[in-house]
């Protein structure tokens, strides 16, 4: 039973360089979204798809890329990492029906860009 | 602009006694309040929602209210165990181009003392 998996759970990058965190779930989920966490911001939404090939900008989407080929998986990318992307990473999913209100997420990713 | 907010960062509450934790929203387009839980290295976990047309719901030690007049909602907890020491977080759902999204506020980090 393993829900909502993020991949890796530590990164630390210099800046400029680019990297993939992964997140898969194994529910099914149409809907699949990725948060960062800062201290004192609470989680802000970086982009959300509604399901296999659909993707949109959340809140702080500038400086992430994001793509949605499968239902199960929803990699986020840093393209060229800046110390400001510094942060707690987490990916969620939930079903896309008006009664599914609340999401899964997972452990997160805690990156760090020097 | 920020929708959620939840004013106090800590809060240190004795065990057995009641813990009240609040949370303030300025969009009246929220249709469900959702309270999160959140351990160190851990992904937040639903704890408890309300819909925007109640004013109560009730889960076992947890019991959320909302005052729509107010724009505000609460989280107690009671009574208050070791084990709900965590950093809670307060969220809203807004559905924008048919897809949902949730905002949070920025958590409460609350403190159980034996």
């Amino acid at each position: 039973n393993a829900g909502v998996t993020q991949t890796p759970k530590f990164q630390v990058l210099k800046t400029g360089q680019s990297m993939t965190l992964q997140c898969a779930q194994d529910m099914n989920h149409e809907y699949m979204s990725w948060y960062r966490q800062d201290p004192g911001m609470g989680l802000r939404l970086i982009h959300y798809s509604v399901g296999a090939g659909i993707t949109d900008q959340g809140e702080v989407p500038n400086g992430y890329n994001v793509s949605r080929s499968t239902t199960e998986d929803f990699p986020l990318r840093l393209l060229s990492a800046a110390p400001s992307q510094t942060s707690v990473y987490f990916c969620a999913s939930s079903y896309a029906l008006a009664g599914a209100h609340f999401q899964y997420f997972g452990a997160g990713t805690r990156l760090s860009v020097l | 602009d920020q929708q959620v907010k939840q004013n106090s960062p800590s809060l240190s509450v004795q065990e057995g006694r009641i813990s009240i934790l609040n949370c303030d929203y300025t969009n009246s387009m929220f249709d469900y309040f959702l309270w999160y839980k959140k351990y160190p290295a851990e992904g937040p976990t639903f704890l408890i929602s309300i819909s925007s047309i109640k004013d109560k719901n009730e889960d076992g030690r947890f019991t959320v209210f909302l005052n729509k007049s107010a724009k505000h909602l609460s989280l107690h907890i009671v009574p208050s165990q070791p084990g709900d020491s965590a950093v809670y977080f307060c969220a809203a759902r807004i559905y924008i181009q048919g897809a949902q999204k949730l905002v949070f506020g920025q958590g409460t980090r609350l403190t159980i003392n034996p």
